[in-house]
């Protein structure tokens, strides 16, 4: 199984912040990398797909990079709907694995 | 617009059968895999496994001996039943819509409201 591993586990940001949170995979995953936003009590909410595509009606802020081992979900301005838990997920190969989440607090 | 909706037994105790149903409305069934996902209270993501229109499946291998994923095509409905379900099975369980068929392609979106089964005698 493709481990995936997510830093960090938490994070404390004020509105406004810049915040980067990074997936890396225990092998080489190409770009098949996704992300996803969960807020408390909710289902999980896709992101961005494949390391870098926008999912439609997502936020411009949101943006996604890396290729191979490495990869980093960016908000670029921390607005207050964002506080919530993100994960990682890679589609390279079954079964589909999941990051052990970060959640973005408010500080 | 595709929208998932699931229902079924939240109380069960060990040793008994998890069922799940989730039913797709507003969209394609065909061609795309259908997958479960759980959640262990205050813990992270784990795939169950996926169906899709043709029953073609594919599992997680840690479940996999437990693990009974089926379709309804007429119903645009899918089903998970868990054996031999022990305490370490309690956790929110989710249905969502996965990639069409091609490895690397294959993201949730979108995701049914979530089940909390609980295991206990």
């Amino acid at each position: 199984d493709i481990q995936m591993t997510q830093s960090p586990s938490s994070l404390s940001a004020s509105v406004g912040d810049r915040v980067t949170i990074t997936c890396r995979a225990s092998q080489s995953i190409s770009s098949y990398l996704n992300w996803y936003q969960q807020k408390l009590g909710k289902a999980p909410k896709l992101l961005i797909y494949t390391a870098s595509s926008l999912q439609s009606g997502v936020p411009l802020r949101f943006s996604g990079s890396g290729s191979g081992t490495d990869f980093t979900l960016t908000i670029s301005s921390l607005q207050p709907e964002d506080f919530a838990t993100y994960f990682c997920q890679q589609s390279y190969s079954t079964p589909l694995t999941f990051g052990g989440g970060t959640k973005v607090e408010i500080k | 617009q595709v929208q998932l909706q699931q229902w079924g037994a939240g109380l069960l105790k060990p040793s008994e059968t998890l069922s799940l149903i989730c039913a797709v409305y507003g969209g394609s069934f065909s061609g795309y895999y259908w997958s479960w996902i759980r959640q262990p209270p205050g813990k992270g993501l784990e795939w169950i496994g996926e169906i899709n229109q043709s029953g073609s499946t594919n599992y997680n291998p840690s479940l996999k001996s437990r693990v009974t994923i089926s379709v309804d095509v007429s119903k645009n409905q899918f089903f998970l039943k868990l054996s031999s379900l022990t305490a370490a099975d309690t956790a929110v369980y989710y249905c969502a819509r996965g990639g069409e068929g091609q490895l690397g392609y294959n993201w949730f979106d979108p995701w049914g409201q979530g089940t909390l089964v609980t295991v206990s005698s």
